[in-house]
């Protein structure tokens, strides 16, 4: 199969950290994507892994372990503006392969 | 520059009724995709075209086609629709066809509702 696992939802508080996990099928692997998306909007691109270790991008860092078919999104010193859905999408053959995405809930 | 836009925004449709979708991409891409995203799920691939050609094809019904003009913009249409066409469409382009990195920049989407 193709499933992309990751958690329906998180809830973290203002200023503090959140890592939202991601698993999938190591088949057909060519890079993992990260991408936000606001209700009723289009995703926006966050990040892309295509060899294993951690990639920092200011507040958001993203990880890639691609034997264990496993990344993961960190975001640091949260804001109520990241209350978003969080989506991992795995880079196979001509397609994204979507996770059903992570909703992120942010508490002052 | 322009993003990736999409036409119409918001259209309604009853069941049995026919329904075309349009997608620019950003200048200088070649590479369109589009996706199905139901409410609360993550996109669906439907389709790739690169340079006019289909690259790729999910696993949605014949009732589903695009196709991909000289000009790298891209129409989706979807035949006899039905209750659970009822998504939004999500277009993105990107400069190059998978396998390699292939960032996709989606547009707005069209929200299509059947009745």
């Amino acid at each position: 199969g193709q499933n992309i696992d990751q958690p329906t939802e998180m809830t973290a508080t203002e200023g503090a950290i959140v890592q939202i996990n991601c698993t999938y099928q190591t088949s057909g692997f060519n890079g993992l994507f990260w991408y936000q998306q606001h209700a009723g909007e289009a995703p926006t691109f966050l990040s892309y892994n295509v060899l294993d270790g951690l990639e920092e991008k200011g507040r958001f860092s993203s990880f890639l372990s691609r034997s264990k078919g496993y990344s993961y999104l960190l975001l640091k010193e949260l804001q109520m503006k990241d209350s978003a859905s969080y989506l991992c999408a795995k880079d196979s053959n001509y397609q994204l392969i979507w996770g059903a995405g992570t909703k992120l809930i942010i508490k002052p | 520059d322009a993003g990736v836009t999409q036409s119409p925004t918001h259209l309604i449709k009853t069941r049995g009724q026919q329904v075309t979708l349009r997608c620019s991409p950003i200048s200088g891409h070649k590479s369109v995709s589009w996706y199905q995203q139901v409410l609360g799920q993550g996109p669906q691939f439907i389709f790739q075209y690169y340079e006019k050609e289909e690259r790729g094809r999910g696993n949605f019904p014949d009732r589903f086609s695009a196709r991909q003009f000289p000009n790298y913009s891209s129409e989706l249409n979807v035949n006899a629709l039905l209750l659970g066409d009822s998504a939004l469409y999500l277009c993105a382009s990107s400069r190059t066809s998978g396998g390699y990195y292939n960032e996709q920049f989606f547009g707005p989407g069209t929200r299509l509702t059947v009745l």
